[in-house]
């Protein structure tokens, strides 16, 4: 069975700190995302990447950043969380060429006090 | 911009029929899908429409009209496990393939 694997379900952190959101899918998909999940608003795109090294900003990329260093894993970094980045958190990935659209991770909630 | 518009909840009986609708307006167009989410757990896949028409899958269709901006998601004989939150989403252009662009989700309720 494919899968994304996100490597935390719940974090909770502390203001400032920063904080490493991991992502693993055992695809070999090109494509991989980070959204956050925020009642009313919806999937919002933080970050995408279309092969190693690279990435391209989504639509709310502020104070966060990126590293995809191999092929399978997409890390997400908080460099000083902030209590708006409460959220939760899914990513995702796809295969160029691919109409099933995204296989989503199970998602980390995390909480910032 | 970009904008993507669906109910933000809706409540049907056990074995009744509901739809739910989506606008949209994109720069660029490149494929409607729907995803299913039932709280607490990740979205899944449920259709997907790049042409005018009806895509049906069993108890669910989805329908497209790119010259309106608009897709429905009809759940027919609904059953209790329907209740989940369903989400419009839109590919906006070919150069940035995957990429997609999310509505904020429509709850649906099923009664007994």
């Amino acid at each position: 069975d494919v899968k994304v694997t996100q490597s935390s379900r719940y974090l909770v952190k502390r203001t400032g700190e920063k904080v490493f959101l991991e992502c693993v899918q055992d695809m070999d998909h090109e494509n991989m995302f980070w959204y956050r999940q925020d009642p009313g608003l919806g999937l919002r795109l933080i970050y995408f990447s279309y092969d190693v090294k690279m990435k391209e900003k989504g639509d709310i990329p502020e104070g966060y950043s990126v590293s995809r260093e191999k092929k399978e894993r997409f890390s997400l970094i908080l460099e000083s969380a902030s209590t708006n980045q409460t959220s939760m958190y899914l990513c995702a990935s796809t295969q160029t060429g691919d109409n099933y659209g995204y296989t989503f991770g199970s998602g980390t909630r995390l909480t910032v006090v | 911009g970009q904008n993507i518009d669906q109910p933000t909840e809706m409540t049907a009986t056990e074995g009744a029929i509901v739809q739910i609708n989506c606008t949209y307006q994109t720069s660029g167009f490149n494929g409607l899908f729907w995803y299913q989410q039932h709280a607490g757990e990740a979205p899944t896949f449920l259709s997907y429409n790049v042409l005018d028409g009806l895509e049906e899958k069993g108890r669910f269709s989805s329908f497209l009209s790119r010259s309106k901006g608009y897709s429905y998601l009809l759940l027919k004989e609904l059953q209790m496990k329907d209740s989940a939150s369903y989400l419009c989403a839109v590919r906006g252009d070919t150069d940035s393939w995957g990429k997609l662009q999310f509505g904020a989700g429509t709850q649906v309720v099923v009664t007994p």
